[in-house]
């Protein structure tokens, strides 16, 4: 099956820096998807984005799908950032799954 | 408008119990999906269902099972219940079968004792 790679696995930022999250996948895929976890378990859509760049406020996702990866940037981070971020993506004919990486967790500082 | 509902919230059942777990998909939305997320892990895909029959199964053993009801709401079953099988059961919902976006309801948390 396809393959998911997230990276970093941890992440302690300062409230206020910026960072990027990075996703690779081994194979060509149709859906690609950012989620961010909250401490209840509540999976929370960021980004649908199988390609090209999406901006929502600070946050912002692009999608480079001939190189097989993705990044999201977190800008001027707040401590409501707190959390695991997951990417996860489909691929066509593969009984419509989203197969998830292994997450980053996000820890922000006041 | 409501997302995906998923009940209950919580649950503890012994080993070898029978287990069933329920979700609501957006109003709309035809097709569900069932995933498992084990502590410090990402989600693993069990079932997907649209317009009530089977349409993707991830590597479960045959203890899971699920069915998808006329209004689109669904079913997981679980029996002879394991230590293993302790975790948060997420139930997604899409549009249509070959929309992509998928939306994920809060999880039930099931443990095993």
């Amino acid at each position: 099956g396809i393959q998911v790679e997230q990276s970093p696995p941890d992440l302690i930022l300062q409230e206020g820096a910026n960072s990027t999250l990075r996703c690779n996948f081994s194979d060509s895929v149709n859906n690609l998807q950012w989620f961010h976890q909250n401490p209840w378990g509540q999976l929370i859509n960021l980004f649908y984005i199988p390609s090209g760049t999406k901006q929502n406020g600070r946050l912002s996702a692009t999608t480079v799908a001939t190189e097989r990866y993705s990044l999201l940037y977190i800008s001027s981070s707040q401590t409501t950032d707190s959390g695991v971020y997951f990417c996860a993506v489909e691929r066509a004919n593969a009984g419509n799954m989203l197969t998830f990486g292994g997450g980053t967790r996000l820890m922000v500082k006041p | 408008d409501a997302g995906v509902t998923q009940s209950p919230t919580h649950l503890i059942k012994t080993r070898g119990q029978h287990v069933t777990l329920r979700c609501s998909p957006i109003s709309g939305h035809k097709s569900v999906s069932w995933y498992q997320q084990v502590l410090g892990q990402g989600p693993q895909f069990i079932f997907q269902y649209y317009e009530k029959e089977e349409r993707g199964r991830g590597n479960f053993p045959d203890r899971f099972s699920a069915r998808q009801f006329p209004n689109y709401s669904s079913e997981l079953n679980v029996n002879a219940l394991l230590l293993g099988d302790s975790a948060l059961y997420l139930c997604a919902s899409r549009q249509e079968f070959f929309s992509y976006e998928q939306y994920f309801g809060p999880g039930t948390r099931l443990t095993v004792t």
